[in-house]
């Protein structure tokens, strides 16, 4: 499936580092979210954005920084991580105004030294 | 806000039997509710989705079925096979927020014994 992409798929990182994850939609739609989703526990909604505009920010710790440039892509910037903040980061898409329906892409699995 | 809960956590069938999730939800005023199905190392995919206008939908082997009064809802998958297996996910759509987001269970494990 090529409609939501993450890059990159696999990322460890030091608690020192920064880095980005990235998510590219190709359905035409026009909101976009970052959950977290960690063992045994529900996906954690973490950002939404409608129309590039951040609707949401479900609480989430500043180390975590959203950036929506257009549309069809999401990035999630990385500083100054906890080893807890290890887990698989999706990306969803969907096209608001429309079908309630969610897609989500492959996710980056996040492992944080 | 909205809360979802899911049972079972695990469950594991006998190929060709049925398996039943069920999920509660608390804020009454939900009326989108899908599951997902996330196999190992994939992404959540979308099975089957109700809304609150009707009281269930089957879809082949997949069924959903809806309680309003209850506020439970519930997958059924029929004559399980081996590549069913995986975790499952049902979500609420909460409208707590500007344009409502999806709030999901914990998961639920579905290993098909063949």
């Amino acid at each position: 499936e090529t409609g939501v992409t993450q890059t990159p798929r696999h990322l460890v990182m030091g608690m020192t580092n920064k880095k980005s994850l990235k998510c590219e939609q190709h359905l035409g739609h026009n909101a976009m979210y970052w959950y977290k989703q960690s063992a045994k526990k529900p996906l954690e909604l973490m950002f939404v954005y409608n129309f590039k505009e951040q609707t949401e920010n479900n609480s989430v710790p500043s180390r975590f920084s959203p950036e929506c440039p257009n549309s069809s892509h999401l990035f999630l910037h990385l500083h100054t991580l906890q080893p807890e903040d290890s887990a698989l980061y999706l990306c969803a898409s969907r096209l608001a105004g429309g079908a309630d329906t969610q897609y989500f892409g492959p996710g980056t699995r996040l492992t944080v030294l | 806000g909205e809360n979802v809960e899911q049972h079972p956590s695990t469950l594991s069938v006998q190929e060709g039997d049925s398996a039943v999730i069920k999920c509660t939800y608390s804020d009454s005023a939900s009326n989108y509710f899908p599951w997902y199905k996330q196999e190992l190392g994939k992404r959540p995919q979308l099975i089957i989705d109700i809304r609150s206008n009707v009281g269930e939908k089957k879809d082949q082997r997949i069924a959903v079925t809806l309680n309003k009064t209850a506020k439970h809802f519930s997958l059924h998958i029929t004559e399980t096979q081996p590549e069913d297996s995986a975790v499952y996910f049902c979500a609420a759509k909460n409208y707590g927020g500007s344009q409502g987001n999806l709030i999901f269970g914990k998961g639920t494990k579905l290993s098909v014994k063949p």
